[in-house]
């Protein structure tokens, strides 16, 4: 079976910190892994995926398939960088095209 | 487009009141699912659905029932509510062959 795993459910910054927000997962086939975003009173929203490489507002992840980990990193933490943030995982293959959700990390950055 | 819409956005029942909460999207999109949002547990797949016809469950149905008439509406029906289903539940649609999904803006049910 699939899992996501997010070990921290809360994690507090400085604006201006470097910031990291782990994400762990298992699965036995090839993961599609993605990070979303709920920001205070919006819809969740995607952020990024691992597929694409990019960086999005600042943030990277890399997916580390010896560490089964995909990791959220940004080096300077911005105020309204504060949401809750998902890590999901897909399955690539066949017919599953089912989201498996970690239980989440509600970032606050403190001015 | 509108994207992913969703109503109502709060709602108050009863315990054994039955009610409908409505998903729409406006993307063409295959794949719809039902998730409920808690706090400390994350976001948990309800019900899905691959296309018009065709529904699947998820990790909690129990207590919900759904149906894919049109590919633009995939209504999630509570039958008898009761205070273990309160909670934010969001409808989310996407692709068949793509990987992001696109999220209405939830609505906060309370059973009392």
């Amino acid at each position: 079976a699939q899992r996501v795993t997010q070990p921290e459910k809360l994690l507090s910054v400085f604006k201006g910190a470097p910031v990291e927000l782990k994400c762990n997962y298992s699965y036995s086939g090839s993961p599609e892994l993605f990070w979303y975003v709920q920001y205070s009173r919006q819809r969740l929203q995607l952020l990024l995926r691992h597929i694409s490489r990019e960086s999005i507002k600042g943030f990277t992840a890399d997916l580390n398939k010896g560490e089964t980990s995909f990791h959220l990193k940004k080096p300077f933490a911005q105020e309204e960088d504060s949401a809750m943030y998902y890590c999901a995982l897909r399955n690539s293959g066949g017919s599953n095209y089912k989201l498996t959700f970690g239980k989440g990390t509600l970032l606050t950055v403190n001015p | 487009n509108a994207g992913v819409t969703q109503t109502p956005k709060f709602q108050v029942l009863k315990t054994g009141q039955s009610m409908t909460l409505q998903c729409a999207q406006d993307m063409n999109h295959e794949y719809m699912s039902w998730y409920r949002q808690d706090p400390g547990m994350g976001l948990r797949l309800i019900h899905y659905s691959v296309g018009a016809g065709i529904t699947d469950q998820g990790e909690v149905p129990n207590g919900y029932n759904v149906s894919r008439s049109t590919t633009e509406d995939f209504p999630l029906r509570l039958l008898s509510a009761a205070p273990s289903q309160t909670s934010v539940y969001f409808c989310a649609s996407g692709q068949r062959e793509g990987s992001e999904q696109f999220f209405g803006p939830g609505t906060r049910l309370t059973v009392l």
